[in-house]
Parts: structure tokens; sequence; C-alpha cells
């Protein structure tokens, strides 16, 4: 069974760096994109980016300017760095599992982590 | 990017009833289109993929229809565990897999 699990810090003070990872157990690491998405409290989800398993990313637009991925795979994790945060980066952030196949869902998510902007 | 858009925001309904969730995309995405259900505190969880096929292990109550820019989830009878939150999402245009706003199905 495949499982996604979120790591960091939950509390980050405003313009310092957000960082999470996201540890990948029970499957083949190889193949996928593996994905941040993020969900504001009480709103919809947001995709944030991914990375594959050569290091090979795509970011949102709107994030692209502040965020970096990278990947370890020989422990199967990959992170996620966001610079320059806000009240607006609260968020709980999710790591998820998408196929390398075009078209396919996100099959597995981690449980997701809360990150609080403040001072 | 390809905007998501659904149907209602939020929907009361009784255990038994048969309901409906409708998702509009901006363009066509042929039947790339997902369905996740998600619980208060908990990730989304797949239930259906490629607008109609059923993720392994969701109940058969749960069915998708559609093609283009209009797609329909329905539960045909609704169980207490089926009161969540229901998001669509369009998996055409790469990279960004967009989402629905969500609707939230409540218990009449």
């Amino acid at each position: 069974q495949v499982q996604l699990q979120e790591s960091g810090p939950g509390l980050v003070k405003p313009s310092e760096t957000l960082s999470l990872t996201c540890s990948v157990s029970g499957g083949s690491f190889s193949g996928y994109y593996w994905t941040w998405i993020r969900q504001p409290p009480g709103k919809g989800l947001e995709w944030i980016g991914y990375i594959d398993y050569s290091g090979n990313t795509n970011y949102n637009p709107s994030l692209k300017s502040r965020l970096t991925m990278s990947v370890d795979t020989s422990k199967n994790q990959f992170s996620l760095r966001l610079r320059s945060v806000t009240a607006a980066d609260t968020a709980v952030y999710f790591c998820a599992r998408r196929s390398g196949v075009a078209g396919l869902p996100f099959d597995y998510w981690g449980q997701g982590t809360l990150v609080t902007v403040s001072s | 990017d390809i905007q998501m858009t659904q149907s209602p925001s939020s929907l009361s309904a009784s255990v038994g009833d048969r309901v409906t969730i409708t998702c509009r995309a901006s363009q066509s995405i042929s039947n790339y289109l997902n369905w996740y259900q998600q619980n208060p505190g908990k990730a989304p969880n797949l239930l259906i993929y490629a607008a109609s096929s059923l993720q392994s292990g969701v109940p058969s109550r749960f069915s998708g229809s559609g093609s283009g820019t209009d797609f329909t989830l329905t539960i045909s009878s609704l169980q207490p565990e089926d009161f969540a939150t229901y998001y669509c999402q369009q998996s055409s245009s790469t990279p960004m897999y967009t989402f629905g706003q969500g609707t939230k199905l409540e218990i009449k």
C-alpha cells in the first residue's frame, strides 16, 4: 500500500521560508509526478506544483517566483520550499502522487499538514 | 487556465436520497475529469476518474458521467458516511490540474 507523509514546521514567521518534506513508502518512486497541493482554511484546493524522479519540475505560475522543489531518490522523499511567506500562505499542505501517464488523477495523498504563517 | 465550476456550492439531503452534483469546464476537457470526496480534517479521496471510471474500493452507489465541458457525479442512495465535500478536477490541461470550488453535502 502506497503511503505519503508530510513533515515540517507547523508555524512559520512572515517573510521567512516554509519548508516541507513528503516521505513515500510502499511503491515505486519512479514514473510519477510528486505533487504539492494546498488548502487554505475553509477554502478549496490549489495545485502548487510537481517534481518527478529526475528532478524535473513544474510550478503554479502564481507561486513560481518563490518556490523550489527538490527530490531525494535515495530516501524516496521530495520537498517544497516557499520563500517570503505571508498570512495568505497559511494552509493545509498535502503531498500527492500523480501517474506519469497524462490525464490520470491524484490517486494517493498524504494526510496533510497545517502550516500557519504568523509572528 | 481551465476553470472548473461546480454547482451547487452546498446541498442538503437525507439518507437514502439520490443526489447529483454538476461540474462545468471553461473549455472542452474530453473525459479528463476526476471526482474526490473530502471529509473534515482529511485528505481528498479519489472516487471517479476519467469521468466515469470507479476507483477501486469505492462503493457502486457513486457514478460519474459526462464529456466535453459538462459532467455529473451521482450518489444513488445517500449513506451517512457520504456527507462530505466533493471536488471535481480536470486532468486535461497539464501541468495545472485545476479543481472546482467544492460542493458541501449536508444532512437535511
